[in-house]
């Protein structure tokens, strides 16, 4: 079965650094587009970039350039969504997804189930 | 604020069909981007409905259809039923941003 399991709840401080991940399995990880996408509380989708497991190729969304790092580890196929300064305004819930084989800009096919962050001091 | 507008809310009696607008501009849908659907459960994560302008994932029933035209693309629902009640995004990339973007969603009821 093709799935993407990502990390837990994670409750955090301003300021603070966090790294939340998601590993995929049932297909060849190394060959699929990841992407991140968030959801503020009762608010829509927000694309927030890709990665190629591959060789790394990276592309975010404006919104999110130098906000946040999207990285990857095949050796245990694992993509990572990171923060090196917590802001209270990302406080959301944060997806996983899976892109295409060829092309960033195509659907996401395969979810997980999501990673709720809440950033309060 | 994103590039492509949704109605926030539709709705529909069961049985009945209901269409779910995405408008764009000629630096996204009209640049012949493609569009991409999902239809998001409370509470659950999105799921792809439809990919490529107009093609369903397998399982998605055939009651889910979609189209696109000049800077506009639309998600029809025909026989809704009480469990099509969700959320349904558009997705296109956007080459003046050179970012994808999802519409702002739009609430479906079923009455």
């Amino acid at each position: 079965e093709v799935q993407l399991v990502q990390s837990g709840a994670e409750v955090k401080k301003p300021e603070e650094s966090l790294k939340i991940s998601c590993k995929g399995s049932g297909y060849s990880f190394t060959n699929y587009w990841i992407g991140w996408v968030r959801q503020m509380p009762g608010k829509g989708l927000e694309w927030m970039g890709v990665i190629y497991p591959g060789d790394s190729d990276t592309r975010y969304s404006p919104s999110f350039q130098g906000q946040v790092t999207i990285s990857v580890d095949k050796s245990i196929s694992t993509a990572y969504l990171q923060w090196s300064s917590l802001k209270a305004s990302d406080t959301a819930m944060y997806y996983c997804a899976r892109g295409s084989y060829y092309d960033f800009r195509d659907a996401f096919d395969i979810w997980g189930q999501g990673t709720m962050v809440t950033v309060s001091s | 604020q994103s590039v492509l507008t949704q109605p926030p809310s539709v709705s529909g009696a069961p049985g009945q069909r209901v269409t779910i607008s995405c408008t764009g501009y000629s630096s996204n849908i009209g640049a012949g981007n493609d569009v991409h659907w999902y239809q998001q459960l409370p509470g659950t994560a999105p799921k792809l409905l439809i990919y490529a302008n107009n093609n369903r994932p397998s399982g998605v029933p055939d009651r889910f259809s979609a189209s696109k035209s000049g800077t506009s693309a639309s998600l029809a629902i025909t026989g809704l039923q009480a469990e099509d009640e969700a959320d349904y995004y558009c997705q296109s990339y956007d080459s003046s941003l050179n970012t994808s973007q999802f519409g702002g969603g739009t609430k479906l009821t079923v009455l």
